[in-house]
């Protein structure tokens, strides 16, 4: 049974291109969530999607921004990239959206560097 | 909003000794206390949730955390650590009615011989 698989691993990115992160999810898992974790962080909530829509959304810009496909996979898109944007983008998913009936599965991670 | 701090950036302990990482939480509301643990190279990975059943919370790989509204305190204790247990924790509280979560910026776990 595969985890949460993302791709790239690593990209190198100059400021102000944009960039796609895929994520498939857990087998069984129908909500996505992504996180940004710059390095000697936390992971901080970007946002989540469920039944291809977003559902819940953290304090980023919408230069963020997300897509769910019907079978579950999702994309993280950054427009306009900073160098403020350099860190790992985590992919999570779950069996439903609540945390507190289900459990996140986080992917590997995409590690992100802005030149 | 809900929050968390950890104190401790980094916690170095002897195989076989006690395990104390400290998490205190911030929260308006009754809060949900998530522990992950993060290998390095790899994605973050459950240990334990506290979703206000009972207050001692036991988790995978030896490690339990105990619930303290008094302190607000959510602390994860393994009796004796082992060398794999070297790694970053993350305490985590839930945000936006369970459907997010906050975390902390990490404790790193080193274990020596």
């Amino acid at each position: 049974d595969a985890g949460v698989t993302q791709s790239p691993t690593h990209l190198i990115k100059t400021r102000g291109q944009q960039v796609t992160l895929r994520c498939s999810p857990k087998s069984g898992h129908d909500t996505v969530s992504w996180y940004q974790q710059a390095l000697g962080q936390g992971p901080q909530f970007i946002f989540q999607y469920y039944e291809e829509e977003e559902r819940q959304r953290g304090n980023f810009p919408d230069r963020f921004s997300g897509h769910q496909y019907p079978n579950y996979s999702s994309e993280l898109n950054v427009n306009a990239l900073l160098l403020g944007d350099s860190a790992l983008y985590l992919c999570a998913s779950s069996r439903g959206a609540s945390l507190i009936t289900g459990e996140l599965f986080f992917g590997e991670g995409s590690r992100l560097t802005v030149l | 909003a809900q929050s968390v701090t950890q104190l401790g950036s980094h916690v170095s302990v002897s195989e076989g000794a006690l395990v104390l990482l400290r998490c205190n939480y911030s929260s308006s509301v009754p809060p949900y206390l998530f522990w992950y643990v993060q290998y390095p190279n790899q994605g973050l990975q459950l240990l334990l949730k506290y979703t206000s059943a009972a207050t001692l919370v036991k988790g995978i790989n030896g490690f339990e955390a105990e619930f303290k509204k008094s302190e607000t305190s959510f602390h994860l204790t393994k009796p004796s650590a082992h060398m794999s247990d070297a790694a970053e924790y993350f305490c985590a509280v839930s945000a936006n009615s369970g459907y997010a979560l906050n975390f902390g910026k990490g404790t790193s776990l080193l274990v020596t011989p």
